[in-house]
């Protein structure tokens, strides 16, 4: 059975300090690995899919890697905006399902 | 805005009843997917539609239907309910089923079962 586990669970951080979220992955024929990012009480919003070993997309502050066995999501001097739980997901062979990691939940002190 | 949209944004009801959330997916996307998010479980998959058929099914409660109409609107039924249906569920869409495509949320229905 596909699993997704993220750590860590919360990470508080002050405004311009850098760091790693983590997400570790087990499936069955890798097609796709998903980050999204979710704000309380809202929809989880689209931010980068990732599909094979070595893989590395970037947006603004943030920056999603990948091995195959973990993905990595740097974030680059982040603000106060950037405060959510970020979600990663996977989807495995034969399936379209996405099955979710139960997030990190990042706090950005000004 | 993702383009998924979802009613009612807030539902409260009592044990034992029924209720249905709406879904229309993003203009041309085919499939729709559920999902049910509470604290403690995270984000689970319920049942996905493609095109009006039943495509997938996930961890879904016999007491939970869903269909998908021909203008590719969903609803998800939930029935008899429970106080451990109290969640938010979202309604996500993509393009096809053809491997590689995105799935984007809606706003999601916060469900409370008093």
């Amino acid at each position: 059975e596909d699993q997704v586990t993220q750590s860590p669970e919360a990470l508080r951080l002050q405004e311009g300090e850098s760091s790693s979220l983590n997400c570790s992955y087990t499936v069955s024929g890798l097609r796709g690995l998903f980050w999204y990012r979710q704000d309380p009480g809202k929809g989880p919003e689209f931010l980068f899919t990732l599909y094979s070993a070595g893989e590395e997309k970037e947006k603004e502050r943030l920056k999603a890697t990948l091995t195959k066995k973990e993905s990595f999501l740097h974030i680059t001097a982040p603000k106060p905006e950037d405060s959510a739980t970020y979600l990663c997901a996977v989807r495995g062979g034969g399936s379209e399902k996405l099955v979710f990691g139960k997030g990190t939940k990042l706090t950005v002190n000004p | 805005d993702s383009g998924v949209t979802q009613t009612p944004k807030h539902l409260i009801t009592a044990t034992g009843q029924r209720v249905t959330l709406r879904c229309s997916p993003r203009s041309g996307d085919l499939s729709v997917y559920w999902y049910q998010q509470s604290l403690d479980q995270g984000l689970q998959f319920l049942i996905q539609y493609y095109n009006g058929e039943e495509r997938a099914k996930g961890n879904i409660l016999e007491r939970f239907s869903a269909q998908q109409f021909p203008d590719l609107h969903s609803e998800l039924n939930l029935s008899s309910l429970e106080l451990g249906d109290s969640a938010l569920y979202f309604c996500a869409s993509s393009a096809d089923t053809s491997g590689q495509e995105t799935q984007y949320f809606g706003p999601g229905t916060r469900l409370l079962v008093l």
